[in-house]
């Protein structure tokens, strides 16, 4: 079954406290990306790598750090320095850049 | 001007009518087109794709794009209450360098409620 999976997908955590989102997929896709939602502000672009050892900012890249180890996976950590982290993060990945994105239900962050 | 701007909404039909979505653009240099369709609590699920000029249909759904106007639509025909959701344009621009990596840029979706 192909698809992209993320966990948790409800996330609670104390400000100051750094934490490691998951992002997996099994469709073979070079290219994986990571987007912040926000109630009334739609989608923005935190990070994204079109091939295994790179990646490069999005709009809002402050505050976060990825990486890209293998194909399959793009972890997103949200460090301390994230002065609202609190949000609806998505992972969505791509064959090729141009072509479709597919998203993972995502996961739900609360910081407090 | 926004990059991608959509009809406010919320858009109410009825069960069976015509749905229709626009959006518009403001990059002369954007290449590909899309619409999400995403349920309350949900991620967004892709629903049409479109490369270029003209009218796409898949099942219910016929996506039109205008790269003169800067303008794509989505119509949904035959409205069932379960396509009540947010419908979210994105669309790919190319960077400074003129290529693309891909990035997609959204719109502030709109709301669209089928009531029977």
């Amino acid at each position: 079954d192909g698809g992209i999976t993320q966990s948790p997908k409800y996330l609670f955590r104390k400000e100051g406290q750094n934490v490691t989102l998951s992002c997996e997929q099994n469709l073979n896709h070079d290219a994986m990306y990571w987007y912040r939602q926000d109630p009334g502000q739609g989608l923005r672009l935190i990070y994204y790598s079109q091939i295994v050892n790179d990646f490069q900012k999005g709009d809002i890249a402050e505050g976060y750090s990825v990486s890209r180890e293998k194909k399959e996976s793009f972890p997103l950590t949200v460090t301390s320095a994230q002065k609202n982290p609190t949000a609806f993060y998505l992972c969505a990945s791509s064959s090729g850049t141009g072509s479709e994105q597919y998203f993972g239900p995502g996961t739900r962050l609360t910081v407090t | 001007q926004k990059e991608v701007e959509q009809n406010s909404g919320p858009l109410s039909v009825p069960e069976g009518a015509i749905a229709s979505l626009n959006c518009t653009y403001s990059d002369r240099g954007s290449q590909s087109f899309f619409w999400y369709r995403q349920y309350s609590g949900k991620s967004p699920e892709l629903i049409m794709s479109i490369y270029s000029n003209g009218d796409k249909e898949d099942g219910r759904f016929t996506a039109q794009l205008n790269k003169a106007s800067q303008y794509v639509s989505l119509l949904i025909r035959d409205s069932q209450p379960s396509d009540s959701a947010t419908y979210l344009c994105a669309v790919i621009r190319p960077d400074a360098g003129g290529t693309s990596y891909g990035k997609l840029t959204f719109g502030q979706g709109t709301i669209l409620t089928v009531h029977p």
